[in-house]
């Protein structure tokens, strides 16, 4: 079955580095989306992009963040200079279309931990 | 008015016995109310999902029950496994875009 798939699984950083995550989302899917769980809480929208762009994005996805598709497989979300309160697991989603029944498939996550 | 509202956060249920998650929203807007269950360590996956132009969708042992003027939805899980002990989400989509947005979870324990 196709998966999405993410890297690292877990990442260490010091307050104030840049962390990219990476993300090989299913290959026929056009889509993509990343969320993150703070721990314990619930699982929150970050980002969606499509056609090379940001297609929405919510109110936690300020100028720290950024994504790109670097190349025809990778998908990947940059902090800019991490903060405590980054400290979370990053999933990665992809669909093949936005509407109507939609399935979000996740990776298995990425686990971030800002010192 | 964005927030999907989930209860119970936690839940233990005898194998063979019925469990119960119910949700509710206020946007109107949300056209698309799928449900996703996480195993630890895993991403979440989508289990079921519902339109509000239904007021009832099974698969299997998961049935959704959607009260469209209450606003509210809800996950049966008939003849509870432990194998089903994980965490469920339900969630919520405006029609017209692509954020989804969560519940905050419920913890399903099934015990032998």
């Amino acid at each position: 079955e196709p998966e999405v798939t993410q890297t690292p699984s877990h990442q260490v950083t010091q307050m104030g580095q840049e962390v990219i995550l990476r993300c090989v989302p299913i290959s026929n899917h056009l889509y993509f989306y990343w969320y993150r769980q703070i721990l314990g809480q619930k699982v929150e929208f970050l980002v969606s992009f499509y056609n090379n762009e940001i297609s929405e994005k919510s109110e936690i996805f300020d100028d720290q963040f950024s994504v790109e598709r670097p190349d025809g497989s990778n998908f990947t979300l940059k902090i800019r200079s991490t903060k405590l309160e980054d400290s979370a697991m990053y999933f990665c989603a992809s669909s093949e279309s936005s509407s109507g029944a939609n399935v979000l498939t996740f990776g298995a996550g990425s686990r971030l931990t800002v010192l | 008015q964005q927030q999907v509202k989930q209860s119970p956060q936690s839940l233990i249920v005898q194998k063979g016995g019925i469990s119960i998650i119910n949700c509710a929203y206020e946007n109107t807007a949300f056209d698309y109310f799928p449900w996703y269950q996480q195993f630890p360590g895993k991403g979440p996956a989508l289990l079921i999902a519902i339109r509000p132009d239904v007021s009832e969708k099974k698969e299997g042992r998961f049935t959704i029950s959607f009260n469209k003027s209450a606003k509210q939805f809800s996950l049966h899980i008939m003849d509870s496994q432990p194998g089903d002990s994980a965490t469920y989400f339900c969630a919520a989509r405006p029609g017209g875009y692509q954020k989804v947005t969560f519940g905050i979870g419920t913890k399903l324990q099934v015990i032998p």
